[in-house]
Formats: C-alpha cells, sequence, structure tokens
C-alpha cells in the first residue's frame, strides 16, 4: 500500500527568506507525486505534479520540486517566502490503478513571520 | 465554470440524525471522491466513483454511503451521524486520466454533536 509523510507539521519561516518542505513516500513503482496548497478556510489547489521525465518539477507561485527515487522524496521549495504563502501544504502519491486514487500526508502548516 | 461545488458549507447535526452532502462539477469528469480532513492526518478517501452508477469504498467508508445517480453529481450520506463523524468533507473530481489530477471543492464543515 501506498503512504506519505510530512515529518514537519509546522514550519515559521521569515518573509524573504528561502522554504523547504519534506515529503517522503512509499510506493512499489514509479509514483504520481502532488504538492496541494490549502489556504485557510479554502479547498486545496493544486501547486505541481510530478508523472515522469524531469524530476525538478515548475509550479504556480514560484514553488518547484525535486524526484529524487533513491530517497524516495519530493521535496518542496521556494526560493522568497511571501506573506501570502502562509497555509497548509499536503504531499500525496498517486496509484497508476482503477480509481486514480491519491494518498495524502499529514500536511505541514506553514507560518510567515513579517 | 464553477469547477466543484459543494452543498453546504456548514452543518450541526445531533447523534443520530442523518444527513446528505451534494457535490457537483461542470468539468464533466469521469472521476468523483470523497474526503475526510482532520487535524494531522491529511485527507483519507471515504468513497469515489468512476463513472456515473459506479461507486467504490476508500480508505474510511464505514458509516457513510454515496450515490453517483448523474455524472455531475455524487452524494454522501450520513445514516445516522456519530461524533466521529465531526470533520471537515471535501468533494474532488477528475478526469480519469493516467495522471489523476484532481480538482477539489470549498469543503463542509460538519459538526456532530
Amino acid at each position: 500500500a501506498q503512504s506519505v509523510t510530512q515529518p514537519d507539521i509546522h514550519i515559521t519561516v521569515s518573509e524573504g527568506a528561502s522554504l523547504e518542505l519534506r515529503c517522503n513516500y512509499s510506493y512499489g513503482a514509479t509514483p504520481y507525486l502532488f504538492w496541494y496548497v490549502q489556504s485557510p478556510g479554502q479547498g486545496l489547489q493544486l501547486l505541481l505534479k510530478y508523472f515522469s521525465g524531469d524530476t525538478l518539477v515548475q509550479g504556480i507561485k514560484g514553488f518547484e520540486a525535486e524526484f529524487k527515487r533513491s530517497q524516495s522524496s519530493f521535496n518542496l521549495r521556494k526560493p522568497s517566502v511571501h506573506w501570502s504563502d502562509a497555509a497548509e501544504y499536503f504531499c500525496a502519491v498517486g496509484a497508476r490503478a482503477a480509481g486514480n486514487k491519491l494518498t495524502f500526508g499529514g500536511g505541514t502548516r506553514v507560518l510567515v513571520k513579517p | 465554470n464553477a469547477g466543484v461545488t459543494q452543498t453546504p458549507k456548514f452543518r450541526v447535526l445531533k447523534t443520530g440524525q442523518s444527513m446528505t452532502l451534494l457535490c457537483a462539477q461542470d468539468m464533466n469528469h469521469e472521476y468523483m471522491y470523497w474526503y475526510r480532513q482532520d487535524p494531522g492526518m491529511g485527507l483519507r478517501l471515504i468513497h469515489y466513483s468512476v463513472g456515473e452508477g459506479t461507486t467504490a469504498k476508500g480508505e474510511v467508508p464505514d458509516g457513510y454511503n454515496v450515490s453517483r445517480l448523474k455524472k455531475q453529481n455524487f452524494l454522501l450520506g450520513l445514516e445516522s451521524a456519530a461524533p466521529s463523524q465531526t470533520s471537515v468533507y471535501f468533494c474532488a473530481s477528475g478526469p480519469g486520466l493516467a495522471y489523476n489530477e484532481q480538482f477539489f471543492g470549498p469543503g463542509t464543515r460538519l459538526t456532530v454533536l
């Protein structure tokens, strides 16, 4: 069965500083990987996704993520954080099987200090 | 396009009451999903559907039922609500292609007293 671990429950970062969110997955084959963001009181919005090919993936809002098969990781990064990046971030792995189901990590809440 | 919409946005139930949550999508997606979100646990899949008239169990299906009578709608029912079902419920839809990207609704906050 697939699983996702986000080791950091909360992260506090100063505005303008860099941000890295960790994601480790368990899946028996090459995974589909996603990062979603949830602003307070909102639904989830897709930031970026990895299916195959280039292991460095660019997303919206200046985010990028790198797939490292040897480490079973898909960490999310942003070079310079803005106050509007305060949100909860979810990593997810997708099954290449019937239903195209997603398995989510527990989430990382990001607080941005002025 | 409205995308994925959910009705209602908030609801308070007493233990043992029943209710139905409605999800509607206007993107002509084949696949639809119901999740619940609880603190520290991310989103967990309750039930899903791969097409009109089909439903299947997800990770946490107990206490819930679903129906997909029309392609654009996916209903989640609680027949006898319990306090353990207090949660935020999200509906999502996807095109059913290989890359399984899902589009989410705004959520329904349910409290069971």
